[in-house]
């Protein structure tokens, strides 16, 4: 399969653990994004990537979460000392950086469920 | 500030009736797109529009663009069981730039 692939599908982890996220983009893409969905909401942006490069994180973004994507590859998605207003469904995307912005192909989402 | 806003939030319809979404936004947009998302699913791009004015046809979907590029419609006609789903509106404001989504519209389609 050559799209957009996010590992673990589901976590499931208790108030005040660290959980990481990773998001393989399919293999040409230069652009990475991270969105967050809530049942009922579009997709919220969190940040995004231009090779290893972050280009903007969202203001909205507490410092408890962190990304890298240390080699213009892979990406992950830190979440420290997590809360349960963070569960829910973390979604990764990628896309080619060109003069007009193209489709974003999104990865199946890893969902979070903090207890 | 960046903002999309997306009408309805649910629409429930007979299989053949129409169905419209429209977004909005107050500050004048770069391009936009739409997405769709099946339940349990991801979002799956739809199209683009990039140019003030804009209409675009995919089959019984139909995409416009407005003329101050604010504001942006999808038009489902004949709706069918398959067009179940979520639709999104996403804005761009600097080209190249992140997606803002809208809230999404909810579809649902009564056989």
């Amino acid at each position: 399969d050559t799209g957009v692939s996010q590992d673990p599908r589901h976590k499931i982890t208790k108030r005040g653990q660290n959980v990481t996220f990773r998001c393989d983009p399919i293999s040409e893409h230069n652009r990475l994004y991270w969105y967050r969905q809530t049942l009922g909401q579009g997709p919220e942006f969190l940040t995004y990537f231009q090779n290893e490069a972050q280009l903007e994180k969202s203001r909205l973004l507490s410092d408890r979460f962190s990304a890298e994507r240390p080699k213009g590859s892979f990406s992950t998605l830190e979440i420290q000392r997590t809360e349960q207003g963070d569960s829910a469904m973390y979604l990764c995307a990628s896309r080619l950086a060109g003069p007009n912005t193209g489709e974003l192909f999104f990865g199946e989402g890893s969902r979070l469920t903090v207890l | 500030g960046q903002q999309v806003m997306q009408i309805p939030q649910y629409q429930h319809v007979q299989e053949g009736e129409d169905f419209t979404t429209y977004c909005n936004s107050s500050t004048t947009l770069s391009n936009i797109q739409w997405y769709k998302q099946r339940p349990g699913g991801h979002p799956v791009f739809l199209i683009q529009l990039v140019k003030s004015g804009e209409v675009k046809k995919q089959k019984r979907l139909t995409f416009q663009f407005g003329e101050a590029k604010k504001n942006s419609s999808l038009h489902i006609t004949a709706t069918q069981t398959t067009d179940v789903g979520t639709y999104f509106c996403a804005g761009i404001y600097n080209q190249g730039g992140k997606l803002i989504f809208g809230q999404g519209t909810e579809l649902s389609v009564k056989p």
